[in-house]
């Protein structure tokens, strides 16, 4: 079953404006990671929080977490035209202490100059 | 900083030939996984390897899938016989602890395979 679904599935925004991005998963887990990919390039990974944390920042990242609604939301602030991408959550399963992370189908984001 | 290195780029090869994608992981980590991503798709689980055996891999990794850590430092996929539906950017990633323990999985630029 689908573990990690991001929403929207595709936004643009004008430069220098917020992008929010949000993912849902279905079981428990221990962590939950955001990727970002260029077009047809590898998997850059963004930040990794653990599920006792709420919140988490990376330079122009922000991370937030809710165990209790089963959610995550990334959130970049005065984006740049570099931040094009698509990005995924990535989730692991904690019930099932599966050794994988689940990806979801991503957020692709154009960032419109 | 570290990363996870991929050879080659990108591959062409002919249905039913064989073909080995290598990765070389980061040095210090310990779990080391295949991932596939079909274009325009999902990134789907093929395969999770650690302490030289495969501790669990998805319903992709058939029979003719095969993972091999020949030596210290790399990391294979092997396709036994390709079929066109096995044409995907196949990622390899690595950390130092399980999924669930609390480090991240960095991933590879990839390998574009391309069976025709």
């Amino acid at each position: 079953s689908q573990q990690g679904e991001e929403d929207p599935q595709a936004l643009s925004i004008q430069e220098g404006e917020n992008a929010t991005m949000n993912c849902s998963y279905k079981t428990s887990i221990n962590n939950l990671q955001w990727y970002r990919q260029n077009s047809g390039r590898g998997l850059v990974h963004l930040i990794l929080i653990r599920s006792n944390e709420r919140e988490k920042h990376s330079g122009r990242l922000r991370v937030t977490l809710d165990t209790s609604k089963k959610s995550s939301s990334l959130l970049i602030t005065a984006s740049r035209a570099a931040d094009t991408a698509s990005y995924f959550c990535a989730t692991d399963r904690l019930a099932n202490r599966d050794d994988k992370i689940i990806f979801g189908k991503g957020t692709r984001l154009h960032i419109l100059p | 900083e570290p990363e996870v290195t991929q050879t080659p780029s990108h591959q062409v090869t002919q249905m039913g030939q064989e073909v080995i994608l290598r990765c070389v992981p980061i040095s210090n980590h310990l779990y080391f996984y295949w991932y596939r991503q079909i274009l325009g798709q999902k990134v789907e689980f093929l395969v999770s390897f650690y302490n030289n055996e495969i501790s669990e891999k998805s319903e992709i990794f058939d029979d003719q899938f095969s993972v091999e850590r020949p030596d210290g430092s790399n990391f294979t996929l092997k396709i036994r016989s390709t079929k066109l539906e096995d044409s995907a950017m196949y990622f390899c990633a690595s950390s130092e602890a399980g999924a669930g323990g609390y480090t991240e999985a960095f991933f590879g630029q990839g390998t574009r395979l391309t069976v025709v």
